[in-house]
């Protein structure tokens, strides 16, 4: 069954970066993009950015672009998120979710990481 | 960029009856390109919806949905305990994947 598990809770200083993993199972993980999206307590969901795992080829949302980079390594089936700049606002539970390839939409996803940023 | 709004924010109903979200887009989206998600408290969210009326796998046929351009509907048919949930809906356009601010469909 297809599986993204991610890493363990973070707590972060401001002006910090922070990496969250996300290691996938259950299917070809070449054939399928990676998304990462976002939720600040209590609020909704934001879409981050989003890799071709077969390439390695990223493509950012623009409020983002500057801070958030990945990356993914083929020999785990694991992507990286990386956010750096830490402030406040970045307080979150992050996901990384697959893409649902031609329907422009999101079928699984992985069950959250928990950033967060305090001084 | 494409907004999407959500209504109600909330909606309050009992066991049994019927439930209908809507989300409407700033400018016209392709279908195939529109989706819903229901999340749990704590949960990541589940795709119920793709391509605007079809039902992800496992999703029960109480759930439905319709819609065009700009205005797109999630119908519950018969609420079940375990449908009081945020919903999101979501589209794809211009390389960018946009989230509603979600309808919360609470127990009356």
């Amino acid at each position: 069954q297809v599986q993204l598990v991610q890493s363990g809770a973070e707590v972060k200083k401001p002006g910090a970066s922070v990496k969250v993993s996300c290691k996938a199972s259950g299917y070809t993980f070449t054939n399928y993009y990676i998304h990462w999206v976002r939720q600040a307590p209590g609020q909704g969901l934001e879409s981050m950015a989003i890799i071709n795992p077969s390439d390695g080829s990223t493509s950012y949302t623009q409020r983002f672009q500057g801070r958030v980079s990945l990356t993914r390594d083929t020999s785990t089936s694991t992507v990286y998120m990386e956010l750096s700049s830490l402030t406040s606002g970045d307080t979150a539970v992050y996901f990384c979710a697959r893409d649902h390839t031609n329907w422009g939409s999101i079928d699984y996803w992985g069950q959250g990481t928990l950033v967060t940023i305090s001084s | 960029e494409i907004v999407l709004t959500q209504s109600p924010g909330t909606l309050s109903l009992s066991p049994g009856e019927r439930a209908t979200l809507s989300c409407r887009a700033s400018q016209s989206v392709s279908s195939s390109y529109l989706a819903w998600y229901q999340q749990m408290p704590g949960q990541p969210p589940r795709l119920l919806i793709y391509g605007a009326s079809s039902r992800a796998t496992g999703i029960p046929d109480r759930f439905s949905g319709s819609g065009s351009e700009t205005d797109f509907t999630l119908t519950i048919s018969r609420l079940e305990p375990e449908d009081f949930a945020v919903y999101y809906c979501q589209v794809y356009g211009s390389s960018v994947f946009t989230f509603g601010p979600g309808t919360k469909v609470e127990i009356k």
